[in-house]
């Protein structure tokens, strides 16, 4: 079965230091990985994805992230933080639905980040 | 384009009432999806949609109904509302090709069930 972990659920930096923000997932099949970002009260924002190609994904707002499919991990990244990156990021994996050409997006439990100046 | 629009943003329901939650996508995409999001959870699929017509369950389907008559509506129908069914609601959709795999989610419609 497919899920996600993502190993901690608060990670507090200052601002301007850099940030990971770690997830492992498992999954029997070929993956497509992503990061979301939900800043308070809105929704799902889409940061980057791994569908294919190079390990090293870059999104919005200069996180990047890199897949390894030795250790089944999607780490996020940031090399400096600033005050609006206090947010709420969910890293996912996009996996078929039985008997259907649609897919579900599994979603790991959440790492707060929080920005202190 | 608006992307995915959901309606209300906010609602109270008591025990035993229904409520229609409203999806709405104009990006005429095939596929649309309905997640819920318990407190420091991730989000569970509840239902989905390849297309108006055809809808299937997802996870977390009881107490839960769908249907999909245009492309663009993917009303979630709450029957005898239940305090379990206090959650953040959220509507997606997606294209119908190899970028299906990522999905576009609306702003979500916080419910609250007493």
């Amino acid at each position: 079965a497919q899920s996600v972990t993502q190993l901690d659920s608060q990670v507090p930096v200052f601002e301007e230091a850099p940030v990971e923000l770690r997830c492992n997932y498992s999954s029997s099949v070929s993956v497509y990985l992503f990061w979301y970002v939900q800043y308070p009260n809105q929704g799902l924002q889409l940061l980057l994805k791994y569908l294919s190609g190079s390990t090293l994904v870059k999104g919005i707002n200069g996180f990047e992230a890199e897949f390894n499919k030795s250790q089944t991990s999607f780490h996020l990244r940031k090399p400096s933080v600033h005050i609006s990156d206090t947010a709420e990021y969910f890293c996912a994996v996009s996996v078929p639905l039985p008997y259907s050409s649609a897919s579900k997006i599994i979603f790991g439990s959440g790492t707060r980040l929080s920005i202190r100046p | 384009n608006a992307g995915v629009t959901q309606t209300p943003k906010f609602r109270i329901l008591k025990i035993g009432q229904s409520m229609t939650l409203q999806c709405t996508q104009d990006m005429n995409h095939n596929y649309m999806y309905w997640y819920r999001q318990d407190p420091g959870m991730g989000l569970k699929l509840i239902y989905y949609s390849v297309g108006a017509g055809i809808t299937d369950k997802g996870e977390v389907p009881n107490g839960y109904n769908v249907s999909r008559s245009t492309t663009e509506d993917f009303p979630l129908r709450l029957e005898l509302a239940a305090p379990s069914q206090t959650s953040v609601y959220f509507c997606a959709s997606s294209y119908r090709d190899a970028s299906s795999y990522e999905q576009y989610f609306g702003p979500g419609t916080r419910l609250t069930v007493t």
